[in-house]
C-alpha cells in the first residue's frame, strides 16, 4: 500500500489561511469518506483534528476544516496562530487497513 | 476519562523481539479497535495493524506480516504488539491508538493515543 502524498512543507503568516493537500487513489481517499487529519508537535503523540473528511472532534478549533474532491483530501487552517506550527498527517481507510501520508511541516512566519 | 498507557522504553539487539503493552481505561475495552502505529526518528507515521479486542481478530499491514503479532488480554484491558526479527530500521516510537467501534470497519478515527514507547534496536 503506497503512502498518501502530502507536500513536505507549507508556511503562512499569523492570521492567514493555509491548505494542505493529501493525494491518494480510488482505492483509498477516492473510495471512502474516511479521511482523518492529525496534528503532531515535537515529542508528542499525534492529535486527531479531522475525521470522516470534515468532522471535527470535540475541543478542536473551528479554524480547522477538511474537505475531499475525488482522490484528494484537504485540510484548511484559517486564522493561523503560533501554536498551529506542527507536523500534519492525513490518513485514509483502505480495505480494512489504514494508510498515512508522509506528513507536512507547517511553519508560521 | 479514556486513557491508553503504554509500557516503557526498550533496547533490543538485532534479531530479537520486542513486546509493547497498551493498557486501556475509562471505556469498555472490547468495544473499540486498538491500532498500532510507529514513527521512526525524524520520519512520518506508519500504520502497523489493528486488533479487535472483542473477537481477537487482527489485520496487519503487508509490510509487517510474518513479523508482527497483536494480542489482547481482556481480563486486564490490555493490548500487546510484538515485533520479531528486529532490525536497526525498526528503531521507532510505537504508539497504540483507540479506533472506532468494533461493529463497523476499522477506520482511522483515532481519538485517543498512548504516550508512545521508544524501541531502540542496536548491537
Amino acid at each position: 500500500q503506497s503512502a498518501l502524498t502530502q507536500p513536505a512543507s507549507v508556511s503562512g503568516s499569523l492570521g492567514q489561511s493555509i491548505t494542505i493537500t493529501c493525494t491518494g487513489a480510488t482505492s483509498d481517499i477516492g473510495g471512502y469518506n474516511s479521511v482523518s487529519w492529525f496534528q503532531q508537535h515535537p515529542g508528542k503523540a499525534p492529535k486527531l483534528m479531522i475525521y470522516e473528511v470534515s468532522h471535527r472532534p470535540s475541543g478542536v478549533s473551528n479554524r480547522f476544516s477538511g474537505s475531499k474532491s475525488g482522490n484528494t483530501a484537504s485540510l484548511t487552517i484559517s486564522g493561523l496562530q503560533a501554536e498551529d506550527e506542527a507536523d500534519y498527517y492525513c490518513s485514509s481507510y483502505t480495505s480494512s487497513s489504514t494508510v498515512f501520508g508522509g506528513g507536512t511541516k507547517l511553519t508560521i512566519l | 476519562q479514556v486513557q491508553l498507557v503504554q509500557s516503557g522504553a526498550e533496547v533490543k539487539k538485532p534479531g530479537a523481539s520486542v513486546k509493547v503493552s497498551c493498557k486501556a481505561s475509562g471505556y469498555t475495552f472490547t468495544d473499540y479497535y486498538i491500532h498500532w502505529v510507529r514513527q521512526a526518528p525524524g520520519q512520518g507515521l506508519e500504520w502497523m495493524g489493528w486488533i479487535n479486542p472483542n473477537s481477537d481478530g487482527t489485520n496487519y499491514a503487508q509490510k509487517f506480516q510474518g513479523r508482527v503479532t497483536m494480542t489482547r488480554d481482556t481480563s486486564i484491558s490490555t493490548a500487546y504488539m510484538e515485533l520479531s526479527r528486529l532490525r536497526s530500521d525498526d528503531t521507532a516510537v510505537y504508539y497504540c491508538a483507540r479506533g472506532g467501534w468494533v461493529v463497523i470497519p476499522a477506520t482511522p478515527v483515532y481519538h485517543y493515543w498512548g504516550q508512545g514507547t521508544l524501541a531502540t534496536v542496536s548491537s
